[in-house]
This record gives C-alpha cells, structure tokens and sequence, in this order.
C-alpha cells in the first residue's frame, strides 16, 4: 500500500481561524488531491496537484488554497474558517490503476 | 461536467437476498471505480472497472461497467452482515488531469 498520512485526524476551531491540513506521501507520487466529504454530497474535489508548485481548483475551491513545495507534502488551508466548512477531509493519491485515499481529517469550526 | 448518480441512495435489505446498486455518469469515461467505506474510516478499493464489458467478482460482490450506456453495476449475491457499508462509485474525468468524480454514495444495511 502507497504510504499516505493526513494531519491532525481530527480538529476544532473557531470561525475566522486559519487552518492548515496536511497530506504526506512516502512514494513519489505525482498526483495528488484533496477532497472533502458531506453527507448526501459523496466526495468533492477541492484542489489537485500534478507536481510540485502545479496546483490547480476543484469543484468545490473557495474558501481553500493549497501548496505543494515538495513531491511528498500537500497542504490545504482555510484561508478563514467557516461552519459551512465543518467537515471530513480526505487527500488521495493517484496512482496508475486507481487512487488511494488516506484516513481522513474531521473538522469542526465552531 | 462530468456527473456521477447512484441509485438508490439508501438501501436495506435481509442476510440471504440480492440486491444491485446502480451508477450511471453523464459523459464519455473508460474507467470506473467502487469504493467501500466503513462508518468513520476512510476509502477502500473494491473494483477498477477499465474498458467496456468489464467485469470483476470479489466474494459476494460482483462489478460491470456498460461505457456505451454509461452505466455500471455492483451487485450483491447472498448478502451478509459484514457488507453493510456505504458503497461509491467514481469515475475518471476524461480530458485533461487525473481526477475523480464521485457518486453520492449508497448506504447498506444488511439485517439479519
């Protein structure tokens, strides 16, 4: 299995916070993603990555931003939190046959 | 845009009977993923379904994939408890970068 860790795997914050999440991998992947998940919504895609400082939005991108300065770390941000952002965060990799997801992160912004 | 929609959202059903869950996509794709996930865990893989007329089969799960009706199928055989679970299917944007479009996600219940 591809190595892929999410950090912190759960948090609160208060509104108007900035938030930072992070996705590591460990095999040099080129794809990667971050999506977040609500009820009756399935997952959306928020922002991808196909390369270091190649960025690019998803369906569901205001209100977030991403960076990645090396191949192994993604990084989404709340520029500024909001409850419509309370939710589980999941990063994925893509792979050649398919995409593999990490544990996820469950916000709260309170 | 690609749009993906899973039928039925939410299904219950007895130990022993079968049942299909059905996802169906808005545009041209030739890759096809289900994916089951647990209460509060993450994603995990069942079937990559590649071209059309694929078919795959893990246990009680079986997988099709029709690209010209844009359809794709999971049926389940026998039931049991252990297969509760919420079940996606997502699919591969054709143009431009690598990225997924999910479905809504079906929930299964499996009573005994």
């Amino acid at each position: 299995d591809a190595g892929i860790t999410q950090s912190p795997r759960h948090k609160v914050t208060e509104t108007g916070t900035p938030v930072t999440l992070r996705c590591h991998q460990t095999e040099n992947h080129r794809y990667m993603y971050w999506y977040r998940q609500d009820p009756g919504h399935g997952l959306r895609l928020i922002h991808y990555s196909y390369g270091v400082k190649d960025t690019d939005k998803g369906e569901v991108s205001d209100g977030y931003s991403v960076s990645r300065s090396k191949t192994e770390d993604f990084l989404l941000t709340l520029e500024s939190a909001t409850s419509s952002q309370t939710s589980v965060y999941f990063c994925a990799i893509g792979q050649i046959y398919g995409y593999t997801f990490g544990s996820g992160t469950r916000l709260t912004v309170v | 845009e690609l749009k993906v929609e899973q039928n039925p959202l939410f299904l219950s059903m007895q130990e022993g009977k079968n049942y299909t869950i059905y996802c169906n996509y808005s545009t041209t794709s030739d890759r096809l993923y289900w994916y089951r996930q647990d209460p509060g865990k993450s994603l995990e893989s069942l079937f990559v379904l590649l071209s059309n007329g694929a078919v795959k089969q893990e246990g009680r799960l079986m997988a099709s994939l029709d690209t010209k009706a844009r359809l794709s199928t999971l049926h389940i055989t026998a039931a049991v408890h252990d297969l509760s679970a919420t079940y996606f299917c997502a699919v591969d944007i054709p143009q431009g970068a690598q990225k997924l479009v999910f479905g809504q996600g079906t929930r299964l219940t499996i009573n005994p």
